[in-house]
């Protein structure tokens, strides 16, 4: 059957350091994968889109991979604020999300 | 402003007691999705339109309709609401579902508490 896995539901890092979060997919075959921002009570925000020819995506401080064969995405949070702390959900397909990992960035 | 607006935002009701939660994008866009969020599913599609007058069922259909009229709503129908769909609804737009712009836009949310 189909299954999003993302890393882990909650990630705890230190500000300024890089925040590393996984999402793996088995039984899809993606043409492109998403990420989303969200935050409590929220409706998710759109962050950045990576096709499957493109293997990294870089957009300010956030970037992401897209790996076909592990059937993995990276996204990648550099220099991390405490205002990046949220909820970040991966869908590798448009209507379909995963878990999404809570990260926290403490000050 | 770009925007996708639900109504209302928060709701308290009764088993049976019909309701309708509205939607709607200000974007021109052609697709259009319902979704629910509960603690440990995630997010789960309920319904999808890809044009006026076309919709097709997600994930979680059971006991919700939905409609198609105009190209800018689309509203949720719950016609016997039970306590099941207690839940965090959202709605979303995007310009289409292919491999461009299909970036989706959500509104607010609507928390819906059925007794």
């Amino acid at each position: 059957s189909q299954k999003i896995e993302q890393n882990s539901e909650a990630l705890n890092i230190q500000e300024g350091k890089t925040a590393t979060l996984t999402c793996n997919y088995t039984n899809y075959s993606p043409a492109y994968l998403q990420w989303y921002r969200q935050d409590p009570g929220r409706g998710p925000v759109f962050l950045l889109l990576i096709r499957e020819n493109e293997k990294e995506k870089r957009k300010e401080r956030l970037k992401v991979t897209f790996d076909t064969t592990l059937k993995q995405s990276l996204f990648h949070i550099t220099a991390s604020q405490p205002a990046d702390s949220a909820t970040y959900l991966c869908a590798p397909l448009s209507f379909v999300f995963g878990p999404g990992t809570r990260l926290s960035v403490l000050p | 402003e770009a925007q996708v607006t639900q109504n209302p935002r928060y709701l308290i009701t009764v088993t049976g007691k019909k309701l309708t939660v509205t939607c709607s994008q200000n974007m021109n866009h052609e697709y259009m999705s319902w979704y629910r969020q509960d603690p440990g599913l995630g997010l789960r599609q309920i319904y999808y339109s890809m044009n006026v007058e076309v919709t097709d069922k997600g994930d979680v259909p059971e006991g919700y309709k939905v409609s198609r009229k105009e190209k800018r709503n689309f509203p949720l129908i719950l016609e016997s609401p039970s306590p099941n769909q207690t839940s965090l609804y959202f709605c979303a737009s995007s310009l289409s579902i292919g491999d461009r712009d299909n970036e989706q836009f959500f509104g607010p949310g609507t928390r819906l508490t059925v007794l």
